[in-house]
């Protein structure tokens, strides 16, 4: 039971540079977000996806792009990466029934220098 | 104004004794479901329990209860016979079903150390 995967776990890049951070989930879901959790504060929506095709912004988009590629995939996206996201990203998934929990990946631990 | 609030930055519990974690939520809607997430030195998130606003027993599972007082708009946590593995961060979180059924609004969590 792989539930909701991310890659890569760790990820260090000079301000600037680009990266796509990818999740992918194999519980059927229909919705899937990602989150960013900085220390001493909960985790913040940056988007969201509630059905494959669509995609919104959360609470924090800026200097943020997604793609839902398909049902299982949702990618982030940073095209210049800037200090001010140095954070521990989380994608999670959910399947927009009953409770819609949220189920959530390991996370990705990026550092910008 | 902070739609989760958790008070307690960190709690120590004895093994085997029950604790509970403070979390209370601020929101206008009528519909609406509290969570509570668990984050070991791991980093993963995981969830431990749900409770909806109508719902009118208070959510157990297994060690696990939210203690859901809807006038005080408070719903704690109680971890009964605490165990070494549940030392961890504790983050209480909330979805509103009018104003963003998408969005998951967290605290800032409380960290639970269990002493043997």
């Amino acid at each position: 039971n792989a539930g909701v995967t991310q890659t890569p776990k760790f990820q260090v890049l000079k301000t600037g540079q680009s990266m796509t951070l990818q999740c992918a989930q194999d519980m059927n879901h229909n919705s899937m977000y990602w989150y960013r959790q900085d220390p001493g504060m909960g985790l913040r929506l940056i988007y969201y996806s509630a059905s494959e095709g669509t995609t919104d912004k959360g609470e924090v988009p800026n200097g943020y792009n997604v793609s839902r590629l398909n049902k299982r995939e949702f990618s982030l996206r940073l095209e210049s990466a800037a200090p001010s996201q140095t954070s521990v990203y989380f994608c999670a998934s959910s399947p927009r029934a009953f409770k819609n929990i949220q189920y959530f990946g390991a996370g990705t631990r990026l550092s910008v220098l | 104004a902070q739609k989760i609030t958790q008070t307690q930055p960190g709690m120590f519990v004895q093994e085997k004794e029950a604790v509970t974690l403070d979390c209370t939520y601020d929101t206008s809607d009528q519909s609406y479901g509290l969570f509570w997430y668990k984050q070991p030195s791991s980093g993963e998130m995981i969830f431990l329990i749900y409770q909806g606003s109508y719902d009118e027993q208070n959510a157990t599972e297994g060690r696990y209860s939210l203690n859901f007082q809807k006038a005080r708009k408070s719903a704690n946590l109680v971890i009964s016979a605490s165990q070494l593995g549940d030392s961890a961060m504790y983050f209480c979180a909330m979805r509103e079903d009018q104003t963003g059924a998408n969005n998951l609004f967290f605290g800032t969590g409380t960290r639970l150390t269990v002493i043997p």
